[in-house]
């Protein structure tokens, strides 16, 4: 069964840094590996999503990496802002081409940007 | 929430009644999911639909049920509530099942007494 473990559980930083999270998984068969974003009280924000062949994605100022042997993906964020303060959780995608009714997600990092 | 809507918001009820959740989308994707999110958990899968009456359990699936007449509707029931269930439930949708990027709801908070 595979399990997805994020770390760290909770981190909070100073305005400005750069900062990455990670995600780990134990089966590398996967197909897919999404980052997402949510918000207290609310739904889950897609941010990036990497195919099993690729090796990083970007998006203005998130850049996330995968590295499907090690069964690693990190997500990194440039000059931290307050508005970035949010759970962060990753999800992985098996390979079976069974679409997302074979995600699992991370716990999650909740990450605290400090003004 | 990418024309999602979740119904109830909120809602407290109490044990062994039965609760339906509503979940509507004005995307006109193929494919819709339950999930539901408990503290040390994180998201787990409770049901699928890939189609129009077209339904698969997930992971955590007993106690619950699911139906889908419509492409935009998909409804969660759970028949009998028991105090487990309280949780965060979220509505998913996707526009394929083969590159599931996945766009949800704001949630529903239920709570069983």
């Amino acid at each position: 069964k595979q399990e997805v473990t994020q770390i760290p559980a909770a981190l909070s930083v100073p305005e400005g840094e750069n900062l990455v999270l990670n995600c780990s998984f134990t089966d590398s068969a996967i197909y897919n590996l999404q980052w997402f974003r949510q918000d207290p009280g609310k739904g889950l924000t897609s941010l990036l999503l990497i195919q099993s062949s690729q090796r990083e994605q970007t998006s203005g100022r998130l850049n996330a990496s995968l590295d499907k042997s090690s069964g690693r993906s990190t997500l990194y964020i440039a000059a931290s802002q307050p508005g970035d303060s949010a759970t962060y959780l990753c999800a992985v995608a098996k390979y079976s081409g069974g679409g997302a009714d074979g995600l699992t997600f991370g716990k999650g990092t909740h990450l605290i940007i400090q003004p | 929430d990418a024309g999602i809507t979740q119904s109830p918001r909120h809602k407290v009820t109490e044990t062994g009644t039965p609760v339906t959740l509503r979940c509507h989308q004005t995307e006109n994707h193929r494919y819709m999911y339950w999930y539901r999110q408990d503290p040390g958990h994180g998201l787990r899968l409770i049901h699928y639909s890939y189609g129009v009456k077209d339904t698969d359990k997930g992971e955590v699936s007993d106690g619950y049920s699911v139906s889908r007449s419509k492409t935009e509707d998909f409804l969660l029931t759970l028949e009998s509530a028991t105090s487990s269930q309280t949780s965060v439930y979220f509505c998913a949708i996707s526009e394929s099942g083969e590159l599931p990027k996945l766009f949800f709801g704001s949630g529903t908070q239920l709570s069983v007494l």
